[in-house]
């Protein structure tokens, strides 16, 4: 099956500062990968996705990168905000799976004043 | 609108009773998922229903998990003979098959389910 894997666990960055957390999956035929933000006692909220057909996507001050040659994707968030401090989630699932999510193990982003 | 329900919100039980755990998705979505979350880490697929029928059910852990979703819209969890490895937050996902959004799943905010 579809194998994960995020990196870093944790993330400290100062407020204005980017930052970039990176996901390898195994499953070449996976096609579609999502970032969810994850809040204290909250369920997953999406906030990016990509699909295998594009390189990149963009939305204000989240982007998100694809290789497929390399099985990577990664987030990047600018100009960080104390209020951009939550848990992320990558995830890879492929169609015919009925886009049954993989989840990394997340990201705990803290940025700090 | 309405987004993606779940009662309880929290769930204590004691080891070896039976629980079910239930999920209102948003209006209009046909598929639904059931995850599952442990402290600390990502969380792992369940099972996914398209209308009534539960078109794949490979994540659940063991015969004592078992979902339903009689009438295509609400789906209940059920777990027999409850462990205290079955304490996680479960999660609950739908998404629509109309337009482009066809794969994005849209979560609820869990129930806490703990087995003394």
């Amino acid at each position: 099956g579809e194998n994960v894997e995020q990196h870093p666990s944790t993330l400290s960055v100062q407020e204005g500062d980017s930052a970039v957390i990176k996901c390898t999956y195994s499953d070449s035929a996976s096609n579609y990968f999502p970032w969810y933000k994850q809040e204290l006692g909250k369920g997953p909220q999406l906030i990016i996705d990509i699909r295998s057909n594009v390189g990149e996507k963009k939305d204000q001050r989240i982007a998100v990168t694809l290789n497929k040659t390399a099985k990577h994707f990664s987030l990047h968030i600018t100009e960080t905000q104390p209020e951009d401090s939550a848990v992320y989630f990558c995830a890879a699932s492929y169609s015919n799976s009925g886009y049954a999510l993989n989840f990394g193990k997340g990201t705990s982003l803290l940025v700090t004043p | 609108g309405a987004g993606v329900s779940q009662t309880p919100s929290n769930k204590v039980t004691e080891k070896g009773k039976y629980v079910e755990l239930r999920c209102d998705p948003i209006s209009g979505h046909t598929a639904l998922y059931w995850y599952r979350q442990s402290l600390g880490q990502g969380p792992e697929f369940l099972i996914y229903f398209q209308g009534t029928g539960a078109a794949d059910d490979s994540g659940l852990p063991n015969d004592r998990f078992f979902a339903v979703r009689p009438e295509g819209s609400v789906s209940t969890l059920k777990i027999q003979r409850t462990e205290r490895g079955d304490s996680a937050v479960y999660l609950c996902a739908s998404s629509s098959p109309e337009g482009g959004g066809t794969d994005t799943q849209y979560f609820g905010p869990g129930t806490r389910l703990t087995v003394l």
